[in-house]
């Protein structure tokens, strides 16, 4: 049972540009986290965001969160064809995934 | 040591045989965790031990068998498997149960029944 719902499933860019990508998820939580998994192999975890904190930054990462919307937002910044990945959202206790969005970004 | 390590990392097995899948931390962390992965789908959550005992078993079926010798190592026994149960199988840890902390995952293991 999906926790999280991301869009878009599949997003494609140009090097240098941004990505962002959208989770929503369906009951009160105490964090939300973010993902990366590349080609099918082992999830990195890139940044917790906790439920009072709006906005978050790592790096080239920024995450929002909106509780009241029970939504959560990914950004990239100057993306890199190293950001190729799926990046999934997940809601903390059992740790439940949202279904992905697959990243392409072209050199 | 701030990994976890799987072995193997391929596996493929017949469907009378009986395997084993290794995970292993070295971080002090005292919650592990097995997910399968289908292809083009999210993880989805198996097995939790916390300080070494089965917390969480989400119905899975009993041909998977969890194992937590010590607070570093985590199997996954495997017997008589379908091959629907073909998949990537992850395991993760975290300092400790609970909605916290965020997960450090080993880079799986692929397994293909045959």
């Amino acid at each position: 049972s999906q926790q999280g719902e991301e869009d878009p499933q599949a997003l494609s860019i140009q090097e240098g540009e941004n990505a962002t990508m959208n989770c929503s998820y369906k009951t009160s939580i105490n964090n939300l986290q973010w993902y990366r998994q590349n080609s099918g192999r082992g999830l990195v975890h890139l940044i917790l965001i906790r439920s009072n904190e709006r906005e978050k930054h790592s790096g080239r990462l920024r995450v929002t969160l909106d509780t009241s919307k029970k939504s959560s937002s990914l950004l990239i910044t100057a993306s890199r064809a190293a950001d190729t990945a799926s990046y999934f959202c997940a809601t903390p206790g059992k740790l439940i995934f949202g279904q992905g969005t697959e990243l392409s970004v072209k050199p | 040591d701030t990994e976890v390590t799987q072995t193997p990392k391929h596996l493929v097995m017949g469907m009378t045989n009986k395997k084993s899948l290794k995970c292993e931390q070295h971080m002090g962390h005292r919650a592990m965790y097995w997910y399968k992965q289908k292809a083009k789908k999210p993880p989805e959550l198996m097995f939790v031990y916390s300080y070494e005992k089965l917390s969480i078993n989400e119905s899975v079926p009993s041909r998977f068998s969890p194992e937590c010798p010590n607070s570093s190592l985590l199997n996954l026994h495997l017997h008589a498997l379908q091959p629907e149960d073909s998949a990537l199988y992850l395991c993760a840890s975290s300092p400790r149960g609970g909605p916290f902390y965020g997960y450090t995952f080993g880079s799986g293991t692929r397994l293909t029944v045959v």
